[in-house]
């Protein structure tokens, strides 16, 4: 069963930061935090992840909180290609499966 | 580098029928991974290998699907015989590894219609 909540849905004005939050309350010491996303009829494609600090690369920034309960995902300049669904999963250091939840669907609005 | 390919994109048959997916993964990758997303939801793991055995198959119908990967390297997903509730998309991702650091990179995924 998925670890995490999120919400269902979001809008984002183009070329704003969107911020997409994700509860983890549950999680534990070896859990890491991933965020994928997946565009209408592709596979899901990785954004990113993280343990404890927060993460950057090229795509986003992942803010995770001190008692790592929750994170942010942060798009800082939302595009129209950047509407998707973004699903939030905790896994464990040593486990093997991703549990997906439904995830929440960005509209980046024109 | 490649990404992983499935085949086919689509398919569409009647229920009671056979159906195969074939998935390649991303070239080195040790460990292969099925997923089945139905509308709406979000992926769901059926079966993990890593090279030529298999991980994790808790979630796999196996009376009626069945998945190998006989070289370590591709792999075929089947159902027999489809029921109607088997409609979905069946992805397939790959892995350099087991740890959890390990990214999942994702192929296209396989369509599947049951009438």
């Amino acid at each position: 069963d998925a670890k995490t909540t999120q919400p269902p849905s979001m809008d984002c004005a183009e070329g704003r930061a969107a911020n997409l939050p994700c509860n983890h309350s549950t999680i534990s010491g070896n859990e890491y935090v991933y965020w994928y996303r997946q565009i209408h009829s592709q596979g899901p494609q990785y954004i990113i992840h993280g343990l404890k600090n927060n993460e950057t690369n090229e795509m986003a920034s992942l803010i995770i909180t001190e008692d790592r309960k929750s994170s942010t995902l942060i798009l800082p300049h939302a595009t129209l290609r950047d509407t998707a669904v973004y699903y939030c999963i905790v896994r464990e250091l040593t486990g093997n499966q991703f549990y997906f939840g439904t995830g929440t669907s960005l509209t980046v609005i024109p | 580098e490649a990404g992983v390919a499935q085949s086919p994109r689509y398919k569409i048959i009647e229920k009671r029928q056979s159906v195969a997916f074939w998935c390649n993964p991303i070239s080195g990758h040790a460990t292969l991974y099925w997923y089945q997303q139905i509308l709406g939801q979000g992926p769901k793991l059926l079966i993990q290998f890593q090279n030529n055995g298999v991980v994790d198959d808790s979630q796999l119908p196996k009376d009626r699907f069945s998945a190998e990967r006989l070289k370590g390297v591709d792999s075929t997903l089947k159902i027999q015989p489809a029921k109607l509730e088997d409609s979905a998309v069946y992805l397939c991702a790959s892995s350099k590894g087991l740890a959890g650091a390990d990214t999942q990179y994702f192929g296209p995924g396989t369509r599947l219609t049951v009438l």
